[in-house]
């Protein structure tokens, strides 16, 4: 089955810094998303990659899809403690089976220390 | 008015019970899901039903079953509960099942806690 791998699992990062996550797949995507859930909350869509080598900003957040398709990043420029949350990346394999199914890395925790 | 919304948002009961978590999306879409989140934070598919039939029914104990009355409700109905099926249930929706989903809409979440 599909296999996506999220790292790191846990960031602890002082508020003004930079923090970084990155979604790894075994197989050729093709689209991927990006939710961030809150502590208590419930996952939120932030964005969907579609093309080979996208690269999309929302303010401090910056997604960019690899030129395969297999894998994505998602970064942030100084941290703030409204940016506590688990990341999570989404992904739909390339398939002619027609398989659409979305499947969710593990996501990685981020802490902000004020 | 929220987009998704699942009732009831706690669950607390003993082993061998059976309980339902319903689920509306007044969103117009045409494919909802359910999703377990484990104590790790790992969020799993369960079902996804588009226009009332069932599309994806990963490996779930047959204990687990979703009903459709239609396209907008997405009930899970568990039978003879266990200490495992603890955990955050999520409902979601989307406008279609394709390779291009678009978001999914989640719901709040509902905790069950089996004792």
């Amino acid at each position: 089955g599909q296999q996506v791998m999220q790292i790191p699992q846990y960031q602890h990062v002082q508020e003004g810094e930079d923090f970084t996550t990155y979604c790894n797949s075994s197989t050729t995507l093709s689209n991927i998303q990006w939710y961030k859930q809150r502590p208590g909350g419930h996952p939120v869509f932030l964005i969907q990659l579609v093309k080979s080598g996208e690269v999309k900003k929302q303010k401090r957040l910056t997604f960019q899809f690899g030129e395969a398709k297999k894998n994505s990043s998602l970064h942030i420029t100084a941290t703030q403690t409204t940016d506590v949350g688990t990341y999570f990346c989404a992904v739909v394999p390339y398939s002619g089976a027609g398989s659409y199914q979305l499947t969710f890395g593990k996501g990685t925790k981020l802490s902000v220390i004020p | 008015d929220t987009a998704v919304s699942q009732t009831p948002k706690y669950l607390v009961t003993q082993m061998g019970n059976d309980k339902s978590i319903k689920c509306e999306q007044n969103l117009g879409h045409d494919t909802m899901y359910w999703y377990k989140q484990d104590s790790k934070k790992f969020l799993k598919i369960m079902f996804s039903y588009n226009n009332k039939e069932l599309i994806i029914n990963e490996t779930v104990p047959n204990r687990f079953s979703p009903k459709s009355p239609d396209k907008a409700h997405l009930n899970l109905h568990i039978n003879s509960l266990e200490l495992g099926d603890s955990a955050v249930y999520f409902c979601a929706s989307s406008q279609e099942f394709t390779d291009l989903t678009g978001e999914l809409f989640f719901g709040e979440g509902s905790r069950l806690t089996v004792l």
